[in-house]
């Protein structure tokens, strides 16, 4: 069975950093791009970041760029979420979520519960 | 890409044929996909491809379209489909992006 589990969420004040961590099993992770996808309470769906299966390139949504950088550690099954510089309009449910293939850029079929992040003074 | 759904929100009764739309700003042929979401709970992959439906997806899903006009049917809806449905294209990317969603309520 395919788990993914978020950890690392909290609050923090405007302008800190955060990292977020995702461990996931019951898959061959190597085979799979993973994202970060968030969602502001009471509001929609945003892709935040990508990596393809095997590392290589990010890629970022435009808010969050040059300020959150994602990682992967293939080693642990691991993924990481480095936020930084944080704005009050960070605040959401930050989901680690498995792409439908190794590619990055595709459909995502597997979610875990999420981790949630609040920025406020 | 800027996805647009409708309606914002759906109201139908048990049984009755929910038709939700997505429409995305440009053509993106049949790269597209539906999901499902319920209160409290993290979205689930109903249906990517336009119309190919994801494992363990019950039938009386359905989707079609292509280009900017795309259509997610649930032919009789049951007590577990009132939930929110996004859609999300993967065709010009980064970003991928999702639709505002549409809600579907007794």
């Amino acid at each position: 069975e395919v788990q993914l589990v978020e950890a690392g969420g909290g609050w923090v004040q405007p302008g800190r950093s955060l990292r977020l961590s995702c461990s996931a099993s019951g898959f061959i992770f190597t085979d799979y791009a993973m994202n970060w996808v968030r969602q502001a309470p009471g509001k929609g769906l945003e892709w935040v970041a990508g990596i393809g299966g095997s590392g290589g390139p990010t890629y970022y949504g435009d808010s969050v760029k040059g300020r959150f950088t994602m990682s992967r550690d293939n080693s642990k099954n691991t993924i990481i979420l480095q936020m930084n510089n944080l704005r009050a309009e960070d605040t959401a449910l930050y989901y680690c979520v498995k792409s439908l293939s190794y590619g990055p850029g595709n459909y995502l079929d597997r979610w875990g519960q999420g981790s949630l992040v609040t920025v406020s003074p | 890409v800027v996805l647009t759904q409708s309606p914002a929100t759906l109201s139908l009764s048990p049984g009755e044929r929910a038709t939700l739309s997505c429409r995305a700003s440009q053509g993106i042929s049949t790269y597209l996909a539906w999901y499902q979401q319920k209160p409290g709970q993290p979205p689930r992959l109903l249906i990517y491809d336009t119309s190919k439906r994801a494992t363990g997806v019950p039938a009386r899903f359905s989707g079609s379209g292509s280009g900017t006009a795309f259509t997610l049917t649930i032919s009789s809806l049951e007590p577990e489909d009132f939930a929110v449905y996004y859609c999300q294209q993967r065709d010009n990317w980064p970003p991928l992006t999702f639709g505002g969603g549409t809600k579907v309520e007794v």
